[in-house]
């Protein structure tokens, strides 16, 4: 099955603890991104990445860092500078080219208390 | 920043109905746009995208794009309960930032779908 997987579903950690969330695609996809979801709220841009060891901040990047060694991977590290860290996390993917549709991991929710 | 505006709803139609969302951006230069449905709990799905100026239909569901007014539309025709979500419009950047945002979507904050029975 081709697809994005985050991992896990759920999270939940104490302030101060750094947090790394999963993001694997077996699309081919060269890009990959990062959004935050708050209640009632859209998504937040927080980094993305067009090319393996490259990426770029997004719209709320401070106290969160990623990676991209391979293709298929992106994790988003949570850091404790994060202010407010509890949301729901989504990881997308997307071919670039003629075309720039993004689709969408199942999201993780994390909690810090 | 560039700005993509939705009524954030909650917009409720009978089962049956037309529903008719809208989505207006502020970028000139945006070519491709996307609309999203996203249930409650649930990360996003794509259910349609358009390039060019006109209509697109997909089943039940109608993308119509107006690149003079800056205006992007998504109407679902019979709509049924299941279709009661929050839909989110997405676009590209323009042409002269696409080099450091190649791929980059900009969200709506989406508009809340209510179809009753």
């Amino acid at each position: 099955d081709g697809g994005i997987t985050q991992s896990p579903k759920y999270l939940f950690r104490k302030e101060g603890q750094n947090v790394t969330l999963s993001c694997e695609q077996n699309l081919n996809h060269d890009a990959m991104y990062w959004y935050r979801q708050d209640p009632g709220q859209g998504l937040r841009l927080i980094y993305y990445s067009q090319i393996v060891n490259d990426f770029q901040k997004g719209d709320i990047a401070e106290g969160y860092s990623v990676s991209r060694e391979k293709k298929e991977s992106f994790p988003l590290t949570v850091t404790s500078a994060q202010k407010n860290p509890t949301a729901f996390y989504l990881c997308a993917s997307s071919l670039l080219g003629s075309s720039y549709e993004q689709y969408f991991g199942p999201g993780t929710r994390l909690t810090v208390t | 920043q560039k700005e993509v505006e939705q009524n954030s709803g909650p917009l409720s139609v009978p089962e049956g109905a037309i529903a008719s969302l809208n989505c207006t951006y502020s970028d000139r230069g945006s070519q491709s746009f996307f609309w999203y449905r996203q249930y409650s709990g649930k990360s996003p799905e794509l259910i349609m995208f358009i390039y060019s100026n006109g209509d697109k239909e997909d089943g039940r569901f109608t993308a119509q794009l107006n690149k003079a007014s800056q205006y992007v539309s998504l109407l679902i025709r019979d709509s049924q309960p299941s279709d009661s979500a929050t839909y989110l419009c997405a676009v590209t950047p323009g042409w002269a930032d696409r080099g450091s945002t190649l791929g980059r979507l900009y969200f709506g904050r989406g508009t809340q779908l209510t179809v009753w029975p």
